[in-house]
């Protein structure tokens, strides 16, 4: 089936620091989801994006929907200590209320 | 916006024995919920798609009678584990979306221990 690989799987950064991150497919989607995972908890939204090329903020959050449909990036900026957990993208067609994860980044801040 | 409730957080249960997890939509209707089973370290599997008043969708691999679901109302999907073993043990996430065209929200989902 449909696989996101999203890379890098981990990243150690100091506080203050700017983080990029990005996901990408083997088929395209019509509309790329970010979300963001604490220990115990589920999945929270952040960012979705339903056009291609279309960049959007959050906060200190940027994510941006690939050209090619097969890929989108999400950027932070000004890390803070509970920008820590797990960011996972996820992809969706039109007409297809699944999602499809991806692999998910786990972000640590080092103090 | 939009609330997903799922209870209980964590159980611990034998193994043979059966356990319900409920999802509940708070402040809106769900006649689809989605059930995810996520591993330690891994991302989230999309188990079976509930459906109200009608069968759920499994995904491949997963054993419908094993993992029986039930979605009686707009606001309510349970999943019941039956005859847990120690594999099943797991993270069980919930999911629901206020309309067709709106991103999924999900529940604070639930730590299943079979012992």
């Amino acid at each position: 089936g449909q696989q996101l690989n999203q890379s890098p799987q981990s990243m150690f950064i100091q506080e203050g620091e700017d983080v990029s991150m990005n996901c990408t497919s083997s088929s395209i989607f019509n509309t790329w989801l970010w979300y963001k995972q604490d220990p115990g908890e589920g999945p929270v939204l952040l960012i979705a994006l339903y056009k291609a090329g279309e960049l959007t903020s959050n906060g200190r959050l940027t994510a941006q929907f690939g050209i090619t449909r097969k890929d989108s990036f999400l950027n932070i900026s000004a890390s803070i200590p509970s920008d820590v957990g797990i960011y996972f993208c996820a992809g969706q067609n039109f007409g297809n209320e699944k999602l499809t994860f991806g692999t998910g980044t786990r972000l640590t801040i080092i103090p | 916006g939009a609330v997903v409730s799922q209870h209980p957080s964590w159980v611990i249960c034998k193994s043979g024995t059966s356990v319900k997890i409920e999802c509940r939509s708070l402040d809106f209707q769900a006649t689809t919920m989605f059930w995810y089973r996520q591993f330690p370290k891994q991302s989230l599997m999309l188990m079976a798609t509930s459906n109200e008043g009608s069968k759920a969708t499994y995904e491949q691999g997963v054993e419908k009678d094993k993992f029986l679901i039930n979605h009686a109302s707009l606001t309510l999907s349970t999943l019941t584990v039956t005859s847990a073993h120690p594999e099943d043990s797991s993270f069980y996430i919930c999911s629901a979306r206020v309309g067709s065209n709106s991103p999924l929200h999900f529940g604070n989902g639930t730590r299943l221990t079979v012992t």
